[in-house]
């Protein structure tokens, strides 16, 4: 089975300030890896996928993820954060192979302050 | 071209009786899953529909079930509500692809 942490409950970020929300899986096979954020009162969005090739993912809103499979970690970052960005961020992980369950980690709420 | 989309949007039901969410997927899709996130928790797998069959099933009690339709669409059904059962329940379609679209919930509230 899999699962994935998120260390950080709560990231409170000045604007213009870069963040990076922390995200460890585990998996005794190959995962894909997903970000996604989740505005208030609203469904979720993909930020960004892992499936395979390049290390370092880019997504979309200027967010990016680096995937280091010796640390089993998938840090989302953002090098210049804005008011826009607060939301909930959620990072998951699936077996490969399309269209397979995704498990989710408990979120990270960013909250960025002027 | 239409997102996926789930009704209702809000729902109020009490304990013990049996509540039917709805969605409909991006257009294109042919597999649904459904998804229940508890409040300050991250989404947990509840079912997937591909074909009208439940093709993979998370760790949820037969209280819930699910049902596809040949047009894609699908419901989930929650029988013998219970006050746990309060979440906002999620819907995300895909098709032989790695990502899933997600809808915009049913806040499902039990009292």
């Amino acid at each position: 089975a899999q699962s994935v942490t998120q260390l950080d409950s709560q990231v409170p970020v000045f604007e213009e300030a870069p963040v990076e929300l922390r995200c460890n899986y585990s998996s005794s096979v190959s995962v894909y890896l997903f970000w996604y954020v989740q505005y208030p009162n609203q469904g979720l969005q993909l930020l960004l996928k892992y499936l395979s090739g390049s290390t370092l993912v880019k997504g979309i809103n200027g967010f990016e993820a680096e995937f280091n499979k010796s640390q089993t970690s998938f840090h989302l970052r953002k090098p210049s954060v804005h008011i826009s960005d607060t939301a909930e961020y959620f990072c998951a992980v699936s077996l490969t192979g399309g269209g397979n369950k995704l498990t989710f980690g408990t979120g990270t709420q960013l909250k960025v302050e002027l | 071209d239409a997102g996926v989309t789930q009704s209702p949007t809000h729902l109020i039901k009490t304990r013990g009786q049996q509540v039917t969410l709805r969605c409909s997927p991006k257009s294109g899709h042919d597999t649904v899953s459904w998804y229940q996130q508890a409040l300050g928790q991250g989404p947990q797998f509840i079912f997937q529909y591909y074909e009208e069959e439940e093709r993979q099933r998370g760790n949820f009690p037969d209280r819930f079930s699910g049902h596809q339709f040949p047009n894609y669409s699908s419901e989930l059904n929650v029988n013998a509500l219970l006050l746990g059962d309060s979440a906002l329940y999620l819907c995300a379609s895909t098709r032989i692809s790695y990502e899933q679209y997600f809808g915009p919930g049913t806040r499902l509230t039990v009292t």
